[in-house]
């Protein structure tokens, strides 16, 4: 059974601080990694992994794939009030396993000023 | 607009009436998934669809059912819905290699 788990679940910061989230997986027929951000509604994309090593960045937010480690994290530097949210990694599948998708439970962020 | 449209947004219902939540693409993508999202748990995939006529079952497929007839149509159904069916559905749309896009999502409530 495919699984994808997210840690820690929860995490309080400062505004200013830097934080780490990770994910590690288990699938079948790998395609992607995937990171969204949902804050009280509909989630939104972040980035998406398909090579190891390369990282990914988008002004604060920064990620990096481990196919190796069968692993991901998403760093955000300098967390502002607005990055509170729910942020959820999800693994794709490929071949037989095409439109499958298999998400972790989501890593709940709160900043505070 | 590219979107990715659900209807209705909020429902309340009792036991066992028969129900649907539509769900609409406007972008040609292939790839339409049904999600429930409940308190402290990420999205689980109900069923996914590859193109017209093709779906398959996600991790959580009991109790519902869906039909893919037109590309940008994919129509989630819950015959006899119940209270543990209780939760927050989002659709979404992606073609291949890309991130999915996702619907404003469905809060249902069966009593």
């Amino acid at each position: 059974e495919d699984k994808v788990v997210q840690s820690p679940l929860s995490l309080v910061v400062h505004e200013g601080d830097t934080v780490t989230l990770n994910c590690s997986y288990e699938v079948t027929n790998f395609r992607s990694l995937l990171w969204y951000k949902q804050e009280k509604k509909a989630p939104t994309f972040l980035f998406m992994l398909t090579s190891s090593g390369i990282e990914k960045k988008s002004g604060r937010l920064s990620s990096i794939l481990d196919k190796k480690e069968l692993s991901s994290i998403l760093n955000i530097t300098a967390t502002q009030t607005g990055d509170s949210a729910i942020y959820l990694c999800a693994v794709e599948g490929d071949n037989t396993n095409a439109g499958k998708s298999t998400f972790g439970d989501g890593t709940t962020l709160t900043v505070k000023p | 607009e590219a979107q990715v449209t659900q209807n209705p947004r909020y429902l309340i219902t009792v036991t066992g009436k028969k129900l649907t939540v539509t769900c609409s693409q406007n972008m040609n993508h292939e790839y339409m998934s049904w999600y429930r999202q409940d308190p402290g748990l990420g999205l689980r995939q109900i069923y996914y669809s590859m193109n017209v006529e093709v779906t398959d079952k996600g991790d959580v497929p009991e109790g519902y059912k869906v039909s893919r007839k037109e590309k940008r149509n994919f129509p989630l159904i819950l015959e006899s819905p119940s209270p543990n069916q209780t939760s927050l559905y989002f659709c979404a749309s992606s073609t291949y290699g890309d991130t999915q896009y996702f619907g404003p999502g469905t809060r249902l409530t069966v009593l």
